[in-house]
């Protein structure tokens, strides 16, 4: 079955550590997104990639890296520098980005991060 | 730029009754719009897009939304409300750079 995979389901992270994010994903998409989802708030854009090795900066990229170094990953570090990092994290692809057709995104199960 | 919003982050539904979720947009040129739902700690599920074919769109789990430039809406609607439509729902639209950007959200809850 094709789709996206994130991984862990759950992490917990004490304060100043950095921790990594899977997003995995085998529908052949070439343009893949993070973002942050908060209570009340919908989902803000942390970081997309339209194609390997590039990445640009979303909405709220502040405390977060990425890397883009095969098509079907696209994993996120959130940093000690993020000072509010509990969230729930979605990680979701299309099919090409900056084309006319419109196609929708596919979203991952999510990553509920917790810091301690 | 682009952007939606949503009207009512909470609405309650009896049973067997009408589901209406507003949404409005703003843009500069014809938009795309998607509606989206998220059951408790899961991804987001598309339920349906607007690309302009047609202003009666309908999706998946018995839903439609009709695009009305006039009002610059693009509510969702379901004619009976079930159980298993309890969920948080999430209008989007894309942008000039073909992002997406998301309204706030109404969660639905359904009473028996």
């Amino acid at each position: 079955d094709g789709g996206i995979t994130q991984s862990p389901k759950y992490l917990f992270r004490k304060e100043g550590q950095n921790v990594t994010l899977s997003c995995e994903q085998n529908l052949n998409h070439d343009a893949m997104y993070w973002y942050r989802q908060d209570p009340g708030q919908g989902l803000r854009l942390i970081y997309y990639s339209q194609i390997v090795n590039d990445f640009q900066k979303g909405d709220i990229a502040e405390g977060y890296s990425v890397s883009r170094e095969k098509k079907e990953s696209f994993p996120l570090t959130v940093t000690s520098a993020q000072k509010n990092p509990t969230a729930f994290y979605l990680c979701a692809s299309s099919t090409q980005a900056g084309t006319s057709f419109v196609d929708e995104q596919f979203f991952g199960p999510g990553t509920r991060l917790t810091v301690l | 730029a682009q952007s939606v919003t949503q009207l009512g982050s909470h609405v309650s539904v009896s049973e067997g009754a009408l589901v209406l979720l507003r949404c409005n947009y703003s843009s500069s040129v014809p938009p795309y719009l998607f509606w989206y739902v998220q059951y408790p700690n899961q991804g987001l599920q598309l339920l349906l897009k607007y690309t302009s074919a047609a202003t009666l769109v309908k999706g998946i789990n018995g839903f439609e939304a009709e695009f009305k430039k006039s009002e610059t809406s693009f509510h969702l609607t379901k004619p009976s409300a079930h159980m298993s439509d309890a969920a948080e729902y999430f209008c989007a639209v894309r942008t000039n750079d073909y992002k997406l950007s998301f309204g706030a959200g109404t969660t639905v809850t359904v009473r028996a």
